[in-house]
């Protein structure tokens, strides 16, 4: 168990409709980041959030937003969902990006498996 | 533009052999490398990780080595078990931030 949880494990729904994918970081974290996986594809970094304030953005779609709250948990939303949206998304922390150099590994939450009909 | 290739899809080694899997960079500014070990249904787990100024690090049965000429890496592990059966991510990042992952390698470890 990383300590990084999800929220829901699954996800089922229409083309259109608006999702919201919740993570929660380890305690002690204060970056967090989403990534996607899609089917027969690595991971692809979506955005990155520390203490509040987005730090990084990959390639993530207009229809995608994120944001972090006072309490660092973190919410990935997805509007206007499309077929190809269908992926596993995770969500990772790690306790600061790294300012200086040096390595800050990030820990990875059990994914929320969207599927969009 | 894929910046982390793992070019084989599967591997499939004997228990207590060595299993050996392989990736290639082409970003020469990545400083840090790492993989991950993924079973079905749960997130990436972090193994192991080196940076760009070693060529070799080592942790129990896991040793992962760089050549930078070569922009290559490999992760070596030493004996296998099957419980190593997964799927294994290389990544690598830059100063610290997002990760670069290859497409994974499925690891099938045979008793």
């Amino acid at each position: 168990d990383s300590g990084v949880t999800q929220t829901p494990k699954h996800l089922i729904t229409a083309t259109g409709q608006r999702v919201t994918l919740r993570c929660s970081p380890r305690s002690g974290d204060l970056s967090v980041y989403w990534y996607q996986q899609s089917l027969d594809q690595g991971l692809q970094f979506l955005i990155q959030y520390y203490n509040g304030e987005e730090r990084a953005k990959g390639n993530i779609l207009e229809r995608f937003s994120a944001q972090q709250f006072p309490d660092l948990h973190s919410e990935l939303n997805l509007s206007s969902l499309e077929l190809g949206d269908s992926a596993l998304y995770f969500c990772a922390s790690s306790v600061a990006p790294s300012l200086a150099g040096g390595l800050d590994t990030q820990y990875f939450g059990p994914g929320t498996r969207l599927t969009v009909l | 533009d894929q910046q982390v290739k793992q070019n084989s899809p599967s591997l499939s080694v004997q228990e207590g052999r060595i299993s050996i899997l392989n990736c290639d960079y082409t970003n020469s500014m990545f400083d840090y490398f790492l993989w991950y070990k993924k079973y079905p249904a749960e997130g990436p787990t972090f193994l192991i990780s080196i940076s760009s100024i070693k060529d070799k690090n080592e942790d129990g049965r896991f040793t992962v080595f760089l050549n930078k000429s070569a922009k290559h890496l490999s992760l070596h592990i030493v004996p296998s078990q099957p419980g190593d059966s997964a799927v294994y991510f290389c990544a690598a990042t830059e100063y610290g931030n997002k990760l670069v992952f290859g497409a994974g390698t499925i690891l099938r470890v045979k008793s």
